[in-house]
């Protein structure tokens, strides 16, 4: 079945340490990828995306993903991640008219 | 531009009830999805309109079913509400071709 993975429910890290959350699908063909955030209260807002090109997309507040195709992974990095950041992560797959979300991953920043 | 606004925010409903969410989607989007966000399950996707169409549907019972307008406005209808139908329902707009979705804020259901 077609599906959207993110393998961490919950991450907490301190401010300025790396993140990198994964993700992984299993539409075989031609996507698109996207990550969304959610912070505390707020809808869910865009973070980044790829639809072709250079596998390696940066969005906003700094994050980067980079596509791998032959591991059909999509993951989230952020060299430093800051107190703001805490809010909860979506990976999203687009295939046509079809976008499917993963779980969702929870990131709280300790301070 | 006005983003996506969805209607009412809050909604507290009885068991066997039914409720009727709407969703405006932004200017020029022909493109509406809804989806049940619950916690632990992530976004669930319920179905997808395009241009008074459904083109999509999750696997969810029928008791969930939606319709769109002419003017691209769009409803979803839950009929007899059980318990587990408590969840955040979100409703996202595009153009309709492979881009990104507009979220809106949601409407938050209770089902008591």
């Amino acid at each position: 079945a077609q599906s959207v993975s993110q393998h961490n429910h919950h991450v907490i890290l301190s401010e300025a340490a790396s993140l990198e959350l994964g993700c992984n699908y299993s539409y075989g063909g031609t996507v698109n990828l996207f990550w969304y955030v959610q912070y505390p209260g707020q809808h869910l807002q865009l973070l980044l995306k790829y639809f072709s090109g250079d596998p390696l997309v940066k969005g906003i507040k700094g994050f980067e993903a980079e596509f791998i195709k032959s591991k059909f992974s999509f993951n989230l990095r952020k060299p430093s991640v800051q107190w703001s950041d805490t809010a909860e992560y979506f990976c999203a797959v687009n295939v046509g008219n079809d976008m499917r979300f993963g779980a969702g991953t929870r990131l709280t920043v300790k301070p | 531009k006005a983003g996506v606004t969805q209607t009412p925010r809050y909604l507290i409903k009885t068991r066997g009830q039914q409720v009727t969410l709407s969703c405006s989607p932004i200017s020029g989007h022909r493109s509406v999805s809804w989806y049940q966000q619950t916690p632990g399950q992530g976004l669930q996707f319920l179905f997808e309109y395009f241009s008074e169409t459904q083109r999509n549907k999750g696997n969810f019972p029928g008791r969930f079913s939606g319709r769109q307008f002419s003017n691209s406005r769009s409803e979803m209808n839950v009929s007899t509400l059980e318990l587990g139908d408590s969840a955040l329902y979100l409703c996202a707009s595009t153009t309709g071709v492979n881009t990104e979705a507009f979220f809106g804020q949601g409407t938050r259901l209770t089902v008591v």
